[in-house]
């Protein structure tokens, strides 16, 4: 079975661009995660959609991050324009809406840089 | 959620058994106690989860007291690459839909 995966696995970008990560879960996974680690900082929940509805995006930090879920299947993360304090790890992961084991699994990971 | 309290860091050395010990005097009646490990340039892992007493699967032990107020992770006869930051999370309960809240986690060094 294919693990979360995300894309691309590094990207550097100047202020006020806009990048757009990618996240392709576990299939068969309703449920989909988006966290991210700044410099020096815990990692931090962003947001939660079950298929292709946002359940909770109570850590989103602000409208310059659009997150979508097309389909109910991969999901994407763009920042417009980036600032220097988006710079960080951004994590996907995902999980099954049935079982008995709570257990998300996360990708490898996006590191963006934003000079 | 609960909060949590667990050690910065540990160092070990091969072959030694590794217990890591989280506080979580607030814990509720319906928390349960997960365990996720991160190794460098990685997401984090889910290791283990449990509610009270013990917990084996093939990587780990969990044992918690009959109070809950705490558990001790424990890892048998490590080895370099259990070199990882270990993550103590309360609060996350059947409700599958629930969100990890992170805290600092013990960085664990083993050292050969």
């Amino acid at each position: 079975e294919a693990g979360v995966t995300q894309f691309p696995s590094h990207s550097v970008i100047e202020k006020g661009q806009t990048v757009t990560l990618r996240c392709d879960p576990i299939s068969g996974h309703d449920n989909l995660y988006w966290y991210r680690r700044v410099m020096g900082k815990e990692i931090k929940f962003l947001l939660h959609f079950v298929k292709e509805s946002k359940q909770d995006e109570s850590g989103m930090p602000n409208n310059r991050f659009l997150a979508e879920r097309t389909g109910g299947t991969y999901s994407t993360l763009k920042v417009q324009p980036a600032e220097l304090e988006d710079s960080g790890v951004y994590f996907c992961a995902s999980s099954h809406s049935t079982g008995y084991n709570y257990e998300q699994y996360f990708g490898p990971g996006t590191r963006l840089t934003v000079t | 959620l609960a909060k949590t309290t667990q050690p910065i860091s540990m160092d070990s050395y091969e072959g030694q058994e590794v217990n890591i010990t989280c506080s979580h005097n607030n814990i509720a009646t319906n928390d349960y106690i997960t365990w996720y490990q991160q190794f460098p340039s990685q997401g984090p892992r889910f290791i283990i989860q449990g509610y009270k007493t013990k917990v084996t699967n093939e990587v780990a032990s969990l044992f918690i007291p009959a109070d809950r107020k705490s558990s001790t992770l424990s890892l048998p006869r490590v080895s370099l690459s259990d070199t990882a930051v270990y993550y103590c999370l309360v609060g996350l309960s059947m409700n599958r839909d629930d969100k990890i809240i992170f805290g600092k986690g013990t960085r664990l060094h083993i050292l050969p």
